[in-house]
């Protein structure tokens, strides 16, 4: 199974931008790379996915390395309410032909007021 | 849109009972629903994936006999922890596509269900 490598935490300001970086040097071409973000106590939310190249989105923006081995999340102004823990994710072929989400540890963002 | 959720939010019960969660997708028909348990400060682990009517794929190491899973119809898929014991206690989530599950679908998650047994 791909595997990811996030850093276990990261601290940041609020309202400056965030980069969250991930490492997935043993993706396949057709894995695609998803972030989801969950706070205590509740279910993951999604964030953004993409296959190949840069997408954006009301909530972030998702920048892919030209050779797919690692990924990087902005989020362009940090608020209190973006502290999370962000998975970084890899969707893997699993059993009958459903994905997989293989979970990785996730950054522990915290967001300085 | 694309709203799943859980009941009960959080269960109490004694050890050798068992317990029904139920996973419901709101607005959307979920041809594709997933079962993950979260133990505290760790990350998800993939229980079963189940498709609409037919069995659910347990992953290795997950008793089939023990966590029952149904899933009847579009919109509701069911996780019953039979016999419970304290070890089963945990965050149970489930999550739901919209289509057959391929890559580059979104998983939608609902809210989760903590599970406490005594």
């Amino acid at each position: 199974d791909a595997k990811t490598t996030q850093p276990n935490s990261m601290e940041s300001n609020e309202e400056e931008p965030v980069h969250l970086p991930c490492n997935h040097s043993t993706i396949s071409g057709t894995d695609y790379i998803h972030w989801y973000r969950q706070l205590p106590s509740q279910g993951p939310e999604y964030v953004i996915h993409g296959l190949t190249s840069n997408v954006n989105n009301r909530m972030a923006s998702l920048a892919i390395a030209e050779d797919r081995k690692s990924s990087t999340l902005i989020l362009h102004r940090a608020t209190l309410r973006d502290a999370a823990v962000y998975y970084c994710i890899l969707s893997s072929d699993g059993v009958d032909s459903n994905y997989q989400l293989i979970w990785g540890a996730g950054t522990k963002l915290i967001i300085k007021p | 849109g694309a709203v799943v959720s859980q009941h009960p939010s959080r269960v109490i019960c004694k050890s050798g009972t068992s317990v029904k969660i139920e996973c419901r997708s709101l607005d959307f028909q979920a041809t594709t629903m997933f079962w993950y348990r979260q133990f505290p400060k760790q990350s998800l682990m993939l229980m079963a994936t189940s498709n609409e009517g037919s069995k659910a794929t347990y992953e290795q190491g997950v008793e089939k006999d023990k966590f029952l899973i149904n899933h009847a119809s579009l919109t509701l898929s069911t996780l019953t922890v039979t016999s419970a014991h304290p070890e089963d206690s945990s965050f149970y989530i489930c999550s739901a596509s919209p289509t057959s599950g391929r890559k580059g679908e979104t998983q939608y998650f609902g809210p989760g269900t903590r599970l406490l047994v005594l």
